[in-house]
């Protein structure tokens, strides 16, 4: 089974901080995303990469910078938290070019 | 502008009865749709999928239909059972990559 990882399932964080978060797959997969989740909003993709040391935007990535220094691992980064950042963040993997993702549980960032 | 859209926040239903989630899609180059199930707390697992060649894919208890002139796609579950209460995401692609977008999602309830 795909196991992928969030190191954090809670974050409080203070306006201005710098955020990072964590994910990590075991199955080798090419592909990983960073999504956030808000209340009738869905899932919307902020970054994401398909190698290592590769990344593309995705639908909202202002605020938001990633690092993919392993394939194993993609880092979200929040170089200056803000108080719209609070959300439930995901990330997720996926072998190319199949479906499905597989996702993590998240982490519900809050800002104040 | 959503490119996905579920209308519906919410839906009750009774044990043993039909769900019936709807979905719909503005980007004609959309051609592959799928369902996330998503429990409090867990990330989106995935449900079933449908390509854009198909206008129904079956999987137990699951059923997606596609309507490609209405860009319209519907999920039903029968017999609905209390272990399907969840928010259920729809996604939809297109050909260039697996890169995907999400609707607002569907909160179900089924009663006992």
């Amino acid at each position: 089974d795909v196991k992928v990882t969030q190191s954090s399932r809670y974050l409080v964080k203070r306006t201005g901080e710098k955020v990072f978060l964590e994910c990590v797959q075991d199955m080798d997969h090419e592909n990983m995303f960073w999504y956030r989740q808000d209340p009738g909003l869905g899932l919307r993709l902020i970054y994401f990469s398909y190698d290592v040391k590769m990344k593309e935007k995705g639908d909202i990535p202002e605020g938001y910078s990633v690092s993919r220094e392993k394939k194993e691992r993609f880092s979200l980064i929040l170089e200056s938290a803000s108080t719209n950042q609070t959300s439930m963040y995901l990330c997720a993997s996926s072998p190319i070019p199949q479906y499905p993702l597989h996702f993590g549980n998240g982490t519900r960032l809050t800002v104040t | 502008d959503q490119q996905v859209k579920q209308n519906s926040p919410s839906l009750s239903v009774q044990e043993g009865r039909i769900s019936i989630l709807n979905c719909d899609y503005t980007n004609s180059m959309f051609d592959y749709f799928l369902w996330y199930k998503k429990y409090p707390a867990e990330g989106p697992t995935f449900l079933i999928s449908i390509s854009s060649i198909k206008d129904k894919n079956e999987d137990g208890r699951f059923t997606v239909f596609l309507n490609k002139s209405a860009k319209h796609l519907s999920l039903h579950i029968v017999p609905s059972q209390p272990g399907d209460s969840a928010v259920y995401f729809c996604a939809a692609s297109g050909a260039a990559g697996n890169k995907l977008t999400f609707g607002g999602g569907t909160r179900v309830l089924v009663k006992p």
